[in-house]
């Protein structure tokens, strides 16, 4: 079975443009996370999905960000207007639920805003 | 809150040094879970182990051992007879049931394993 697939892979971008980055999970898998890498901050949580549904969205930075999954096997995360400091690694990972499960992460896209 | 501490920001061993990583945790919830992740230079995060606060029994594959003790709130990685395929960037990972499977990471060991 195929991995956490993203795309793309990465993205330079001007500043004020709008940046979409994108997800297939893994076949199975009802829960959905963005998480964002960066030297300050670290990995941190942006937002996650369960069975498409946005559960908790309290690390989404500001309203620049919007995230959506509109069926079981695609979610885009939405920056506009991107900012330079919105330069980073971000993450999707899928798992299962119910229990706890490991997460899956993909590739990652690595997002410069210039 | 939770909070997952990593104080070894880079370590440099040799190769067939046997290294260990520490991770100490924070959390106020009496069942959690714990996680390794492995990041190479590749950039991708690579899931190595689970592990929940009911079960302290330490786990081995191959060379790779992880020591998980509550009563110092700490979950270490030891890998043993170190490789060059071993340097990453190692994350310890906490999360807690009713949490959503969402991931509170440290902040990452780089390991430098050199010939």
């Amino acid at each position: 079975d195929a991995g956490v697939i993203q795309s793309p892979r990465h993205e330079v971008t001007e500043m004020g443009q709008e940046v979409t980055l994108r997800c297939k999970p893994i076949s199975g898998h009802n829960s959905l996370f963005w998480y964002r890498q960066t030297m300050m901050r670290g990995l941190e949580l942006l937002i996650y999905f369960n069975n498409n549904v946005p559960i908790d969205d309290s690390g989404m930075p500001e309203d620049r960000f919007s995230a959506k999954m509109p069926n079981a096997s695609f979610s885009t995360l939405k920056i506009q207007p991107s900012e330079p400091r919105d330069s980073a690694v971000y993450f999707c990972a899928s798992s299962s639920s119910g229990t706890v499960y490991e997460a899956f992460f993909g590739q990652g896209t690595r997002l410069t805003v210039v | 809150a939770q909070k997952v501490t990593q104080a070894q920001t880079e370590i440099s061993v040799v190769e067939k040094e046997d290294v260990t990583l520490d991770c100490v945790y924070e959390t106020r919830d009496t069942t959690y879970y714990l996680f390794w992740y492995k990041q190479p230079p590749s950039g991708e995060l690579v899931f190595l182990i689970r592990r929940n606060s009911f079960d302290e029994q330490n786990e081995i594959s191959g060379r790779y051992s992880w020591n998980f003790q509550k009563s110092t709130s700490s979950f270490n990685f030891t890998i043993t007879a170190s490789q060059v395929v071993d340097s990453a960037v190692y994350f310890c990972a906490l999360t807690f049931t009713g949490g959503g499977n969402k991931l509170t990471f440290g902040t990452g060991t780089q390991l430098k394993v050199e010939l």
